[in-house]
């Protein structure tokens, strides 16, 4: 069976500085594939960064990068710049390739301040 | 960009009553679509599969009675909460996707919140 693990139920950083949001992953599958999700108070998932488990390198998008070490089975986002339109929930989910659905973790609420 | 559309955002009920929720793919087609609900605080759980033109795979636990699913066309899903109840009170949320998963992800509706009073 697949889990993801998001062990911070809450993260903060100022404005303009890094944060890594942590996300570990249980899979006995070879293939498979890891996503992050921002959901904003709205309740909209937005999809940020996407990550396959034969990517030699890691996912990045815009400010958004992804620290794939598939021996610790770990896939934690990097936000560089932070700013105050990023506080939201945040979401690491999994899907291996032969089913297509996701498994999501519990989230992570991050809190951008001035 | 894709885009799907989930209505209605929100729906108040009353206990007994049924509710029927659309999620529509608006500029791709989607033989696959799935449903989610999540409690406050919580994360996405699966509810279920819906395919287009057959029946929708449920996920253990979930009752097909209770959350109708139908995938009548490769642009519209509807989930019906039938008789609901106010422990069906939740944030309701579908997605598809447009073409490969790797480049596009999974596209979510806005979700709908529904309160059975």
């Amino acid at each position: 069976a697949q889990k993801i693990t998001q062990t911070q139920p809450g993260m903060f950083v100022q404005e303009k500085e890094a944060v890594t949001l942590d996300c570990t992953y249980d899979t006995s599958d070879q293939s498979y594939g890891l996503f992050w999700y921002k959901q904003p108070s709205s309740g909209e998932m937005i999809f940020l960064i996407y990550q396959g488990s034969y990517d030699e390198q890691n996912a990045t998008e815009g400010r958004y990068s992804l620290n794939f070490q598939k021996a610790r089975k770990s896939a934690n986002l990097v936000i560089s710049a932070s700013q105050l339109g990023d506080s939201a929930m945040y979401f690491c989910a999994m899907m291996n390739t032969g089913f297509q659905k996701l498994v999501f973790g519990t989230g992570t609420r991050l809190l951008v301040s001035p | 960009g894709a885009v799907v559309s989930q209505h209605p955002s929100r729906v108040i009920c009353k206990s007994g009553t049924s509710v029927k929720i659309e999620c529509r793919s608006l500029d791709f087609q989607a033989t696959t679509m799935f449903w989610y609900r999540q409690f406050p605080k919580q994360s996405l759980m699966l509810m279920a599969t819906s395919n287009e033109g057959s029946k929708a795979t449920y996920e253990q636990g979930v009752e097909k009675d209770k959350f109708l699913i139908n995938h009548a066309s490769l642009t519209l899903s509807t989930l019906t909460v039938t008789s609901a109840h106010p422990e069906d009170s939740s944030f309701y949320i579908c997605s598809a996707t447009p073409g490969q998963v790797m480049d596009y992800g999974y596209t979510f509706g806005s979700g709908t919140r529904l309160t059975v009073v």
